[in-house]
């Protein structure tokens, strides 16, 4: 365990289904990620939080919508997705330091393990 | 926002020789210039960081060597094994939009 928990593992779901990703940290970090990662394709960052607010949205279809209720949960909500949408989706999180230009800090990131979802 | 270049793609490398690879950035604005280790069906892991202010860090057969002057740091892979066959990346972009590569695909032959 990293210390960033995804739920579930697997997932597989319809084009019409509805369903969430979770992730939880218990690492102190005030900022958290969605990354998606498909075959043999770079990372692609999804949603950036840094202090519950989101900050980044890396024009991801309105399908997939983020929810960070605090600084240790992130949700990821999935709906009428596309079967090109299976992939491995990443949470991530990290400490960022809140100055007067924006949040700032190290480029360490805590991984998940990942939640594989199938879309048929 | 930071760009980084890294190299090579893929490498195969027989167990017991040295992997090496390699990232080249345009600026020093992060606290730490890290690479990052993955494993098929996981998570990216954070592998070794090394400060801008030091020149070279080691953890047991890894290495990372920074070069300020050539705006370079590489990883270094002692006595490499097949337990090390992986995808390293070394990120890109601002802390506050992380981007990764495609990375470099490691393959150790037994």
């Amino acid at each position: 365990e990293t210390g960033v928990t995804q739920t579930p593992r697997h997932l597989v779901m319809g084009m019409t289904n509805k369903k969430s990703l979770k992730c939880e940290q218990h690492l102190g970090h005030n900022a958290m990620y969605w990354y998606k990662q498909s075959a043999k394709k770079p990372l692609e960052l999804m949603f950036v939080y840094n202090f519950k607010e989101q900050t980044e949205n890396n024009s991801v279809p309105s399908r997939f919508s983020p929810e960070c209720p605090n600084s240790s949960h992130l949700f990821l909500h999935l709906h009428t997705l596309q079967p090109e949408d299976s992939a491995l989706y990443l949470c991530a999180s990290s400490h960022q330091v809140r100055l007067a230009g924006g949040p700032v800090g190290a480029n360490v990131l805590t991984f998940g393990a990942g939640s594989r979802l199938t879309v048929l | 926002q930071q760009q980084v270049k890294q190299s090579p793609q893929s490498l195969i490398v027989q167990k017991g020789g040295i992997s090496i690879i390699n990232c080249a950035y345009e600026n020093t604005a992060f606290d730490y210039f890290p690479w990052y280790q993955q494993f098929p069906g996981k998570g990216p892991a954070l592998l070794i960081a090394i400060r801008p202010d030091v020149s070279e860090k080691k953890e047991g057969r890894f290495t990372i060597s920074f070069n300020k002057s050539a705006k370079q740091f590489s990883l270094h892979i002692m006595d490499s094994q097949p337990g090390d066959s992986a995808t390293y990346f070394c990120p890109s972009g601002s802390a506050r939009q992380l981007t990764f590569g495609s990375g470099t695909q490691l393959t150790v032959l037994p």
